[in-house]
């Protein structure tokens, strides 16, 4: 089974400061890999993905992402977080079924 | 991306009344479509998926009778929450994916409230 851990509830980081948010997943084959972002009462965008081919994804906003297979881990990072950056972030896994979604990271910006 | 629009985005209703939710794809012709619930501060749980044309597929634990889900055309997805209950409220949403793309895009939500 699939499944999707984000070890993190919350962080907060000072404005201006580089950001890091930790997924690690568990699937059985080559998965697809997501970062979604979701603000308060809204759904969620997608901030980027990963199929296959070159292991750093550039997505939305400034946010990138790299795929470590070795070490089954997808994390998200930004070198300079907004105060609109503060959001919900949830690392998903998936293949052509349906997706699995870690618990979220509440991303905090301190000014 | 492809636009998904959820309505309504908020609702409050009596306890044991009947609550429609409607998805639908507004650019592409979603041959599957997701719910998904969400409890506060917790992840997205999936309820079922909807193919067009077909029965959805419901996830272990969730009740069919309880959250109908309808999906008659390429465009719109329906749930319906029948006899609402308290424990119900949370916040509900839907994705809807074109056939072949493992891409799924996600609605606004909606917020039920049942009092």
């Amino acid at each position: 089974a699939q499944s999707v851990t984000q070890p993190d509830i919350h962080i907060t980081v000072s404005e201006g400061a580089s950001l890091e948010l930790r997924c690690n997943y568990s699937y059985g084959a080559t998965p697809y890999l997501f970062w979604y972002v979701q603000s308060p009462g809204q759904g969620l965008q997608l901030l980027l993905k990963y199929f296959s081919g070159d292991t750093l994804v550039q997505g939305i906003k400034g946010f990138e992402a790299e795929f470590k297979r070795s070490q089954s881990s997808f994390n998200l990072r930004k070198p300079s977080v907004h105060w609109s950056d503060a959001a919900e972030y949830f690392c998903a896994v998936g293949g052509y079924s349906t997706l699995t979604f870690g618990k979220g990271t509440m991303l905090l910006v301190s000014p | 991306g492809a636009v998904v629009s959820q309505h309504p985005s908020r609702v409050i209703c009596k306890s044991g009344t009947s609550v429609k939710i409607e998805c639908r794809s507004l650019d592409f012709q979603a041959t599957t479509m997701f719910w998904y619930r969400q409890f506060p501060k917790q992840s997205l749980m999936l309820m079922a998926t909807s193919n067009e044309g077909s029965k959805a597929t419901y996830e272990q634990g969730v009740e069919k009778d309880k959250f109908l889900i309808n999906h008659a055309s390429l465009t719109l997805s329906t749930l319906t929450v029948t006899s609402a209950h308290p424990e119900d409220s949370s916040f509900y949403i839907c994705s809807a994916r074109a056939g072949g793309n493992t891409e799924a895009f996600f609605g606004q939500g909606t917020r039920l409230t049942v009092v």
